[in-house]
């Protein structure tokens, strides 16, 4: 079965650049989840996404944004990096009438130094 | 606001034996869903058991159960028969009702347990 397909799985950035993380949902699931969790900790929910519009905020910084295309893959976009920004990212999908939970993405693993 | 509280930061259990985490939570909703994930050390996080708020029966998934009790909102994970594939950190999370037609709602985590099956 399909999966949530998360891109790169690694990432290394400087303090100060700007990096892209990609999501691919699983198909025909009609909402996108982005988490941030740093190490030791639990997830946090940054934003979500239900037909291409967002559809509710947590606590993501004013210098990450996201959005969903018209394919339903997701794009978090984080600038102006800090040390603290290193953490795994992972996006989640699901379908809104079958709350099965969410299926997860193996995440991508953002290193700031 | 929901809340999710595991009160035990590290649990061991041998082989083969049976162990229950703990999981508490706050909320003012009547309807609702809740569950367990489980995070082994390669950080992937796989869907373990879930329970519909509206269910009386308890959720059960092989070697996996809750027992899950409204009134006290509490929500705890039965693992028996321990193997070593079952090392990892496990999450307890709340998620609000879905209505249909509109988008779902951000997973609640607690803390999480670190759970450490020996041999």
């Amino acid at each position: 079965a399909a999966g949530v397909i998360q891109s790169p799985r690694h990432l290394i950035k400087e303090k100060r650049e700007t990096a892209t993380l990609k999501c691919y949902p699983i198909p025909r699931h009609d909402t996108v989840y982005w988490y941030q969790q740093g190490p030791g900790q639990d997830p946090q929910f940054l934003i979500s996404f239900y037909e291409k519009m967002q559809s509710d905020k947590g606590s993501i910084p004013d210098r990450f944004s996201a959005q969903q295309f018209s394919d339903y893959h997701s794009e978090l976009n984080m600038s102006s990096l800090e040390l603290g920004d290193s953490a795994l990212y992972f996006c989640a999908s699901s379908l809104e009438s079958r709350v099965y939970g969410y299926t997860f993405g193996s995440g991508t693993r953002l290193t700031v130094v | 606001a929901q809340t999710v509280t595991q009160s035990q930061p590290e649990m061991s259990v041998q082989e083969a034996e049976t162990v229950t985490l703990s999981c508490t939570y706050d909320t003012s909703e009547s309807n609702y869903y809740l569950f367990w994930y489980k995070q082994p050390p390669s950080r992937q996080m796989i869907l373990v058991i879930r329970q519909e708020a509206y269910k009386q029966q308890n959720a059960t998934e092989n070697r996996f159960s809750v027992n899950f009790q409204k009134a006290a909102k509490s929500f705890s994970l039965k693992i028996s028969d321990s193997q070593l594939g079952d090392t990892a950190m496990y999450f307890c999370a709340f998620m609000k009702h879905i209505i249909s037609g509109q988008a779902g709602t951000a997973l609640i985590f607690g803390k999480g347990t670190t759970l450490s099956v020996s041999s």
